[in-house]
């Protein structure tokens, strides 16, 4: 399975911007990059995905590099609401790897008052 | 409202007992998981089921097993714990081939502890 690299923590300002990176240099046409979060006792939740092009949900921004190796999640204003764990995964088509999803360490993200 | 619903939420058992952790969705997902987490390994998946009656094995599926014969249900199923299972386990749900979105919804976990 295609492989993702994070930061282990990063940390940031209230209201400021947050970028965090991901690599994924192993990845296949076919995978899309998924990513999650994970607040303090409870499971992970979705947070946004994409396959080439850029995008944008109510929660976040996703920059997809044009070689598709690398990505940014993209919190426009951090709010203390904010800091989880954030896990960048790839996921496959059905037909592919789809089912089988592995999700690392993720990057701890704390928000700072 | 929709939602992942996991039982029991904690539980301390011991050594050998068997246990059923259940996991049931209202979202009429094709596609279930179960994952472990554990400090320093992320999560890691268990077992999958893409649709009923078809399951397949995860990244760790020893000592565990799961049945399928609902399609809302998935439950974990431990025969004979060991101390080594402690752990938070999530269940997780997917809308199936056929789209591309592939948003997984998580319950809210269940802590396990074997002595």
């Amino acid at each position: 399975d295609a492989k993702t690299t994070q930061p282990n923590s990063m940390e940031s300002n209230e209201e400021e911007p947050v970028h965090l990176p991901c690599n994924h240099s192993t990845i296949s046409g076919t995978d899309y990059i998924h990513w999650y979060r994970q607040l303090p006792s409870q499971g992970p939740e979705y947070v946004i995905h994409g396959l080439t092009s850029n995008v944008n949900n109510r929660m976040a921004s996703l920059a997809i590099a044009e070689d598709r190796k690398s990505s940014t999640l993209i919190l426009h204003r951090a709010t203390l609401r904010d800091a989880a764990v954030y896990y960048c995964i790839l996921r496959g088509t059905w037909e592919t790897s789809g089912s089988r999803l592995t999700f690392g360490e993720g990057t701890q993200l704390t928000v700072n008052p | 409202e929709a939602q992942v619903t996991q039982n029991p939420r904690y539980l301390i058992t011991v050594t050998g007992k068997k246990l059923t952790v259940t996991c049931s969705q209202n979202m009429n997902h094709e596609y279930m998981s179960w994952y472990r987490q554990d400090p320093g390994l992320g999560l890691r998946q268990i077992y999958y089921s893409m649709n009923v009656e078809v399951t397949d094995k995860g990244d760790v599926p020893e000592g565990y097993k799961v049945s399928r014969k609902e399609k809302r249900n998935f439950p974990l199923i431990l025969e004979s714990p060991s101390p080594n299972q402690t752990s938070l386990y999530f269940c997780a749900s997917s809308p199936s081939r056929g789209t591309n979105t592939g948003e997984l919804f998580f319950g809210e976990g269940s802590r396990l502890t074997v002595l």
